[in-house]
């Protein structure tokens, strides 16, 4: 069966970076895009980018431009995503989702890490 | 950008009921329209796809439907299972918004 595996809960300081991993299995890696969602207590849910794990092609919103890095690990099935210059507003819950065929949503999830940045 | 509103924000409905949920998108998304389920704690669950093809192992009273800039997304008997918070997505350019959400709860 499909699973995404995201590694734990990460505390930061403003100014740090923070790398969350997501470990794909029950399925051929490369064949489908991982996208990146965060979610900040209470709020709905913000779409920060993909990435084409076959490739390494990524796409990011503006508003994280600079800021965001996706990357992957093929021998390993894992996506991967860093988030630099953390301020207060990024605590959030970050998921991975795999995306389908063109336009068919996210039809899995990882389970999501909480990130919190605090002094 | 395209920017998705949806509508009502909050809506307390009895099990059993009929329940619909709306969705605008700022400009036409044809089909490429999505749904998710968020109970709290837990990530999304996909619902629906493409504005009306029920993802698999959903159950059959949940239906969608709508194209071009409105969609609708359809409960037909509320389940105790089925109170949760509803967000829409459109696919069909980047980036792939989501509406603001729709937090159903028992009245």
């Amino acid at each position: 069966q499909v699973q995404l595996v995201q590694s734990g809960a990460e505390v930061k300081k403003p100014g740090a970076s923070v790398k969350v991993s997501c470990k794909a299995s029950g399925y051929t890696f490369t064949s489908y895009d991982i996208n990146w969602v965060r979610q900040a207590t209470g709020q709905g849910l913000e779409w920060m980018g993909w990435m084409n794990p076959n490739s390494g092609n990524t796409g990011y919103a503006q508003k994280f431009q600079g800021r965001v890095t996706m990357t992957r690990n093929t021998s390993i099935s894992t996506a991967y995503m860093e988030l630099s210059s953390l301020r207060s507003e990024d605590t959030a819950v970050y998921y991975c989702a795999r995306g389908g065929i063109y336009g068919s949503g996210y039809g899995y999830w990882g389970q999501g890490t909480l990130v919190t940045v605090s002094s | 950008d395209i920017q998705m509103t949806q509508s009502p924000s909050s809506l307390s409905a009895s099990v059993g009921d009929r329940v619909t949920i709306t969705c605008r998108a700022s400009q036409s998304i044809s089909s490429y329209l999505n749904w998710y389920q968020q109970k709290p704690g837990k990530a999304p669950k996909l619902l629906i796809y493409a504005a009306s093809s029920l993802q698999s192992g959903v159950p059959s009273r949940f239906s969608g439907s709508g194209s071009g800039t409105d969609f609708t997304l359809t409960i037909s008997s509320l389940q105790p299972e089925d109170f949760a918070t509803y967000y829409c997505q459109q696919s069909y350019s980047t980036p792939p918004n989501f509406g603001q959400g729709t937090k159903l709860e028992i009245k």
